[in-house]
Parts: C-alpha cells; structure tokens; sequence
C-alpha cells in the first residue's frame, strides 16, 4: 500500500535560515507527489507538485522539492524562512491512474524572530 | 470568486442530533472529496464522487453519507452525531483525469464542527 511519511511533527528555524521538511513515500511505481501549505484556521493550499516532468521543482513563496527516487524522497526546502513561512505542511502522494490523495501527518513549521 | 466554497464554517451541536455540511466548486472539476481532519491535524479521506458517481469511500460509519446533485456540489449528511464527530472537515475538488495526470486538488475554507 502506499503511505508517505515525514519526518518531523514540529520544525523550528530562525529568521533567514534554511527551511527543510523531509517526506518519503512508499510506492512500487513512481506516484504523483505534492506539497500542500494550511495556514491557521484556513483550508490546504498547493505548493508545488511532482509530476515526472522535472525532478527539482518550483513553487509558490520560494519553495521548492527535489524528486529522487533512489532515496524514494520529496524533501521541500527553502534557502530564507521568513515569519509568514509559520504554517503546518503536508505531503502527499497520489498514486498514478487513481483519484485518491494519501497525505502525511504533516509538520508544523515554526518560525523565530 | 471563491473557488470552492463550505457552509457553514463553524457548527456546534448536540450528541444525537443530524446535521449537514454543503461544498459548492465553481471550477468547473468532475471530482469532490469529503476528508476529515482531526486534532493532531492528520487528513483522512472519506468519500469521493466523479460525476456525481461515488468512487472512493473509505471506512467510514455509515452515520456519514455524501449525496451529489450534480458535479459542482457535494454534501455530507451525518446522522445522530457523536463526541468523535468532533474535526475539521474539508470539502476539495480536483479535474477528472482518465489518463492519471496529476490530480491536483483544491480545498474549501474548512468547517469545523463540534458536538458537545
């Protein structure tokens, strides 16, 4: 079956560090993977997502993931944590052909002044 | 224009009592989800529909029941409410693939319910 798995329930850095929340998945093919961001009390917004075309890849609010399957790993960072960065973060996976979303326990990213 | 939309946002009620929750996606998208979202903030999916067609329904009492009257609206109606009921559920949608490309999905604001 296939899960994902980060690492982390709670992650905090200082002002203009390096951000780095690790996922991992467990699949036998390569899957759709994705970062969802929920800020307090709002919905999951998307973040960036892997689709086989590209294995670094870019998102929204400077962030970006880096796909390897050797590693099975879908670590998202960013070089500078900035305040508004403070949210809970989600990994997903969606196996290929399939509808369904599986996500990670997520990881609450704290930001110090 | 808010792309998918919940109502209501916050509903507090009684042990025992029924309740319903509306999700309305003007995206445009073939699929709707239902996931419920606990304390610890794990996300678990509970029912999908394409088409108005249910296609995903996970262990899930049969308390809880989605109906779709057409592709732009799922509800979810939850019979004789219980303690554990208690969460934040999520209404998503996302566009009908057939070939698999990426799902990706788009979430309502939330609502958070809460039986006493």
């Amino acid at each position: 079956a296939q899960s994902v798995t980060q690492l982390g329930s709670h992650v905090s850095v200082s002002e203009g560090a390096l951000v780095l929340l690790r996922c991992n998945y467990s699949s036998s093919v390569p899957p759709y993977l994705f970062w969802y961001v929920q800020y307090p009390n709002q919905g999951l917004q998307l973040l960036l997502k892997y689709t086989s075309a590209a294995t670094l890849v870019k998102g929204i609010n400077g962030f970006e993931a880096e796909f390897k399957k050797s590693e099975t790993s879908f670590h998202l960072t960013k070089p500078s944590a900035h305040m508004s960065d403070a949210a809970e973060y989600f990994c997903a996976v969606s196996p290929s052909g399939t509808y369904k979303y599986i996500f990670g326990t997520g990881t609450r990213l704290k930001v110090l002044a | 224009d808010t792309a998918v939309s919940q109502t209501p946002k916050y509903l507090v009620t009684q042990m025992g009592n029924d309740k319903s929750i509306k999700c309305e996606q003007n995206l445009g998208h073939d699929t709707m989800y239902w996931y419920k979202q606990d304390s610890k903030k794990f996300l678990k999916i509970m029912f999908s529909y394409n088409n108005k067609e249910l296609i995903i329904n996970e262990t899930v009492p049969n308390r809880f029941s989605p109906k779709s009257p057409d592709k732009a609206h799922l509800n979810l109606h939850i019979n004789s409410l219980e303690l554990g009921d208690s969460a934040v559920y999520f209404c998503a949608s996302s566009q009908d693939s057939a070939s698999g490309a990426y799902n990706e999905q788009f979430f309502g604001p939330g609502t958070r319910l809460t039986v006493l």
